[in-house]
């Protein structure tokens, strides 16, 4: 079975503060992607990275950055947390362009 | 832009009624499609990928169909525990994935 693991399940931050999220894969997936999630919005692909130390912008990159130094982990860091950016974010991983296979999600509340 | 629209936001079934949930897809080359359940603050929980046209796929309560510009999610019997909110998802030629808002189903016994 596929498993994705994300760093913490709830976490509450100050505005202004940086943020790190983790995210942890064990299949070898090459692809893994960052969403956020709001209600009557959907999922929104934030980042997504094909390779070690290759990332691409989705479609919210505003705000937000990635870092992955290993194939197993990717990265989402909000360089200075805003109220804006209080949401579900939730790591996925997939084989090529395969079906994404998705972590627990974190929800992030700044204040 | 593709669009992935589904179809009701809401539904509210008594346990055993049957029916159906909706994605239909702006027509510009799809790969695949996939279904994944998401309960309650938790990450969605894949279930279905179909690639093309006339596929069909099951499991337990669940089976999806897939046309040119639609894919169903026939849910027969329903019990409680199929309360969820159902994803769906496009991937098109590009590579593109584009994510519906989902269904949030509720199911009463």
């Amino acid at each position: 079975d596929v498993k994705v693991t994300q760093s913490s399940r709830y976490l509450v931050k100050r505005t202004g503060e940086k943020v790190f999220l983790e995210c942890v894969q064990d299949m070898d997936h090459e692809n893994m992607f960052w969403y956020r999630q709001d209600p009557g919005l959907g999922l929104r692909l934030i980042y997504f990275s094909y390779d070690v130390k290759m990332k691409e912008k989705g479609d919210i990159p505003e705000g937000y950055s990635v870092s992955r130094e290993k194939k197993e982990r990717f990265s989402l860091i909000l360089e200075s947390a805003s109220t804006n950016q209080t949401s579900m974010y939730l790591c996925a991983s997939s084989l090529y362009t395969d079906t994404q296979y998705f972590g627990p999600g974190t929800r992030l509340t700044v204040l | 832009e593709d669009q992935v629209t589904q179809s009701p936001e809401a539904l509210r079934l008594q346990e055993g009624e049957s029916s159906s949930l909706n994605c239909s897809y702006t027509v510009s080359g799809l790969r695949g499609l996939f279904w994944y359940r998401q309960d309650p603050g938790k990450g969605p929980e894949f279930l279905f990928t179909l690639y093309s046209a006339g596929e069909e796929k099951e499991k337990e309560r669940l089976k999806a169909t897939l046309t040119k510009k639609e894919s169903f999610l026939h849910i027969t019997a329903p019990k409680p525990e199929d309360s969820a909110t159902y994803l769906c998802a496009v991937r098109y030629n590009n590579n593109d994935m584009r994510f519906g808002a989902g269904t949030r189903l509720t199911v009463k016994p």
